[in-house]
């Protein structure tokens, strides 16, 4: 079956604008999680939802990031005012959860984003 | 929070060899330790996980142990092969969330 999808792959922009990025969760997977990869490090955890509930934020670093989940699929991360330090990749990963035990996450590829 | 802390950060082996990677976490709520592998340009992909009420699990050529008391676990690799070069990620999740609070990655590589 399809995997995570995400999109684009790559985004370079320039500092202070705006960028969204797609997260296509695998079909059934009622959690979804945002992490950011910079070089040479491990993953950060952004932001997860969970079915209807409310998202857990507590990784976004600033207001400047902000992140919606449509439809209980599909999510959308956006970046406001892009800066130097955003330039990382960022994974979307999605999972089924149940009963609050933790289950297997599956990773998207990935989308590379350069902050010029 | 829960800290995860990997080491080595680097480790080569001969081809045949067997590899450790050794993770610490801090949190002693945490449940589920799953291991990743990431392969250049790719998403981290899971090759073995454990869950606290085990201390031991094995799939092939790939085992992870798990010492609760002293808070660690390891990935063991035995007769390595070229294609296990990658970089490894240690996990930990407390569970009532599933988040994962993940280690900085070992880079492997494998010598022919």
């Amino acid at each position: 079956g399809a995997g995570v999808s995400q999109s684009p792959s790559n985004k370079v922009t320039e500092k202070g604008k705006d960028v969204e990025l797609r997260c296509d969760p695998i079909s059934g997977h009622t959690a979804l999680y945002w992490y950011r990869q910079s070089l040479g490090q491990g993953l950060e955890f952004l932001i997860y939802f969970q079915g209807n509930s409310a998202p857990d934020k507590s990784g976004l670093p600033s207001d400047r990031f902000s992140a919606e989940r449509t439809g209980g699929s599909v999510s959308t991360l956006t970046i406001q005012r892009t800066q130097q330090e955003d330039s990382a990749v960022y994974l979307c990963a999605s999972s089924l959860v149940a009963s609050g035990r933790a289950h297997e996450q599956f990773f998207g590829p990935g989308t590379r984003l350069t902050v010029l | 929070g829960e800290n995860v802390e990997q080491h080595p950060s680097t480790l080569s082996v001969q081809e045949g060899d067997s590899a450790v990677i050794k993770c610490t976490y801090s949190d002693s709520a945490s449940n589920y330790f799953p291991w990743y592998k990431q392969e250049l340009g790719k998403g981290p992909q899971l090759i073995i996980d454990i869950r606290s009420n085990v201390g031991e699990k094995k799939d092939q050529r790939i085992a992870v142990t798990l010492n609760k008391t002293a808070k660690h676990f390891s990935l063991h690799i035995t007769e390595t092969q070229p294609e296990d070069s990658a970089v490894y990620f240690c996990a930990a999740s407390p569970g009532g969330n599933n988040r994962l609070a993940f280690g900085k990655g070992n880079q492997v590589v494998v010598i022919p």
